[in-house]
């Protein structure tokens, strides 16, 4: 199985500033089988991005995705409010497996 | 837009099983699988498998082979996800998720809270 380590484990910034959020697989991943998904209290995951860097439906272009093999990063250039919550990364190329998450709150 | 409407909160004993529902709406329901997921409280996201609603293919996570079922019926358009032998720790909500034949999971439905206690 492959495990999926995400850091850093909480990140405080404030709107307007640049995110980075990384994730490291403990083997590499398959093709393109990587995704990026927001959690907000009470309220299901949201698909962010997949196939590494292709953004899902609705999803603005502040939010981007970029790595290859075991290293993964989701970038948000300029925070807006609602960007705080919780983020998860996620290999699909055998046995589905996601990352522990990082919370991403306001400074 | 796609929906996928769960069935409501569930209070079971230790030892129980329990049968989640998943209704799917406003796509082509045979064409995308269906996976399961489910969150503890205050924890991250575990899968717990995978349904093919064309055929009723079942892919489980190792760690729930033997305890879970999933299910489909197509003529309601409803999946199922039953877990058996119930223990504290899968106290959890449980998601059903749609996705893009490669494994994303474009769709969510809005979860179903189980809790286990005596």
């Amino acid at each position: 199985e492959i495990v999926l380590t995400q850091s850093p484990d909480t990140l405080s910034l404030s709107p307007g500033e640049r995110a980075t959020l990384s994730c490291r697989a403990s083997q590499r991943v398959s093709s393109n089988f990587f995704a990026w998904y927001q959690q907000k209290p009470g309220q299901a995951p949201r698909l962010l991005i997949y196939g590494i860097s292709s953004r899902a439906t609705g999803i603005p272009d502040r939010f981007s995705g970029s790595g290859s093999g075991t290293d993964f990063t989701l970038t948000i250039s300029r925070l807006e409010p609602e960007d705080f919550g919780v983020y998860y990364c996620q290999q699909y190329g055998g046995s589905q497996t996601f990352g522990r998450g990082t919370k991403l709150e306001i400074k | 837009q796609v929906q996928l409407v769960q069935s409501g909160a569930e209070v079971k004993k230790p030892g129980a099983s329990v049968r989640i529902s998943c209704k799917a709406s406003d796509y082509a329901f045979t064409t995308y699988y269906i996976h399961w997921v489910r969150q503890a409280p205050g924890q991250g996201l575990e899968w717990m498998g995978i349904v093919r609603p064309t055929s009723g293919f079942t892919n489980y996570a190792r760690k729930f082979e033997g305890r879970v079922t999933m299910t489909r019926d197509t003529s309601t358009t409803t999946l199922y996800m039953e877990l058996s032998s119930l223990r504290s720790d899968d106290t959890a909500v449980y998601y059903c998720a749609r996705d893009d034949l490669l494994g994303a999971l474009h769709n969510w439905g809005q979860g179903t809270p189980v809790t286990v206690s005596s």
